[in-house]
């Protein structure tokens, strides 16, 4: 069982610029939660995709997207990039057509600095 | 607005003692509570959940957390803790009509010395 894996791991942008994030979910789920950890903080929710579609969000600007794929694989998009957009950008997946979607599976996050 | 308080940010012991690490919550409906582990340099993983049932839960590594209705508070345990337990421990709130969003607390970072 191949669990949850994220590129790039560490990434540097320059303030206004647009990043990409990816995640491909563990075997299986059908689910993918976007959270953002500042340091020294927990993680915050971004938004979940659910069979392609988004399923709820925090309390994230729109510039913050993202997409699902068939394979349930996903991206997090973020445009005009701001300093405080500097954090770790964690994906989980979860649910499958037998288990419950509550039960998160993390990957290693991206680390994402803003200069 | 449902959010999640740890009490203590730092807590240094040493091995063999008892660990009680605080977690309080704030909503009054029904919540499945989390507690997760992040070990230096790897992933968040899930130590223990409660959905409903026996409000004392059992997860792995000896860890163990009580849910108390009234209090909002779902503490993490541990009778005797190893280096090994050395990490950063995260409580998570999760409500119905929540989008199976996870809150998160602040986090504790855990040092045990030999």
């Amino acid at each position: 069982e191949t669990g949850v894996t994220q590129s790039p791991t560490h990434l540097i942008k320059t303030r206004g610029q647009q990043v990409t994030l990816r995640c491909s979910s563990q075997s299986g789920h059908n689910t993918v939660s976007w959270y953002q950890q500042a340091l020294g903080q927990g993680p915050q929710f971004i938004f979940q995709y659910y069979r392609e579609e988004e399923n709820g969000r925090g309390n994230f600007p729109p510039r913050f997207s993202g997409l699902q794929f068939p394979n349930y694989s996903s991206e997090l998009n973020v445009n005009a990039l701001e300093l405080d957009d500097s954090a770790l950008y964690l994906c989980a997946s979860s649910g499958t057509a037998t288990t419950p979607r509550y039960e998160q599976y993390f990957g290693p996050g991206t680390r994402l600095t803003v200069t | 607005a449902q959010s999640v308080s740890q009490h203590n940010h730092h807590v240094i012991l040493s091995e063999a003692a008892s660990l009680e690490l605080g977690c309080n919550y704030s909503y009054g409906g029904t919540v499945n509570l989390f507690w997760y582990v992040q070990y230096p340099g790897q992933h968040l993983q899930l130590l223990l959940k409660y959905f409903s049932g026996d409000p004392l839960v059992k997860g792995i590594k000896g860890f163990e957390a009580e849910f108390i209705k009234s209090k909002f508070s779902f503490n993490l345990r541990k009778p005797s803790v190893q280096w090994s337990d050395t990490a950063e421990y995260f409580c998570a709130l999760m409500f119905s009509g929540g989008y199976n969003k996870l809150i998160f607390g602040a986090g504790t970072r855990l040092a045990v010395h030999p």
